[in-house]
């Protein structure tokens, strides 16, 4: 199985901070990747796909980069409502594995 | 808009099976490239991927629980089920029913359920 990690686990940033999240993947997934947000008492939301890609809706402060095995996940303006866990998923290969994910909160 | 609604038993004795079902509505089953697949967290952790089936009847599952998976799709109505059996207490999640589609090269996982509890305890 292809192991993912995130860091860090958490962060708390005020609003407007510019945020920052890494995915690392234990072997080479190119550019297969997907970002998602789950808010508290919700199903995960799909924001990015294939590393970089945004899913229809999504805001454009939310954006993803990267390639092989480290990725990096942004919101370049913290709004109240990004308060979430955000996951890491790799479909390189199955079985589709997650990263722990990274809780978000505000200051 | 499609909407994935799961369905069964809350709580489960321990060795016995765990049977949910994901009933599918505002489109087929049947219609697209898609797989419908199972996945699941327990409290305060993060997401594990059970396994998926097609609208062939094809399914994929994890090999971390591989001999204890069955997922099956019933097209007639529209639904999608999942069974694990000899279950434990580390089975204990909210599980969740989701589609997948694939677009190309792309796979993501787009429509989710709201989740069901199942709680596993004599």
């Amino acid at each position: 199985d292809i192991q993912m990690t995130q860091s860090p686990s958490s962060l708390s940033a005020s609003v407007g901070d510019r945020v920052t999240i890494t995915c690392q993947a234990s072997q080479d997934i190119s550019n297969f990747l997907n970002w998602y947000q789950q808010k508290p008492g919700k199903a995960p939301k799909l924001l990015i796909y294939d590393a970089s890609n945004f899913e229809t809706g999504v805001p454009s402060r939310f954006s993803g980069s990267g390639s092989g095995t480290d990725f990096t996940f942004t919101i370049s303006s913290l709004q109240p409502e990004d308060i979430a866990t955000y996951y890491c998923q790799q479909y390189d290969s199955l079985p589709f594995t997650f990263g722990p994910g990274t809780k978000v909160d505000i200051k | 808009q499609v909407q994935l609604q799961e369905s069964g038993p809350g709580l489960v004795k321990p060795s016995q099976t765990l049977s949910l079902t994901c009933t599918v509505s505002g489109g087929s089953i049947t219609s697209g490239n898609y797989f419908w697949t199972w996945i699941r967290q327990p409290a305060g952790e993060g997401l594990e991927w059970i396994g998926r089936v097609s609208t062939s009847g094809s399914t994929n599952s994890n090999p971390s629980l591989k001999t204890r998976v069955t997922i099956s799709v019933d097209t007639s109505k529209n639904q999608f089920s999942l069974r694990l059996s000899s279950v434990t207490a580390a089975d204990t999640a909210l599980y969740y029913c989701a589609r997948q589609r694939r677009i190309e090269w792309i796979e993501i996982f787009d429509y989710w359920g709201q989740g069901t509890l199942v709680t596993v305890s004599s």
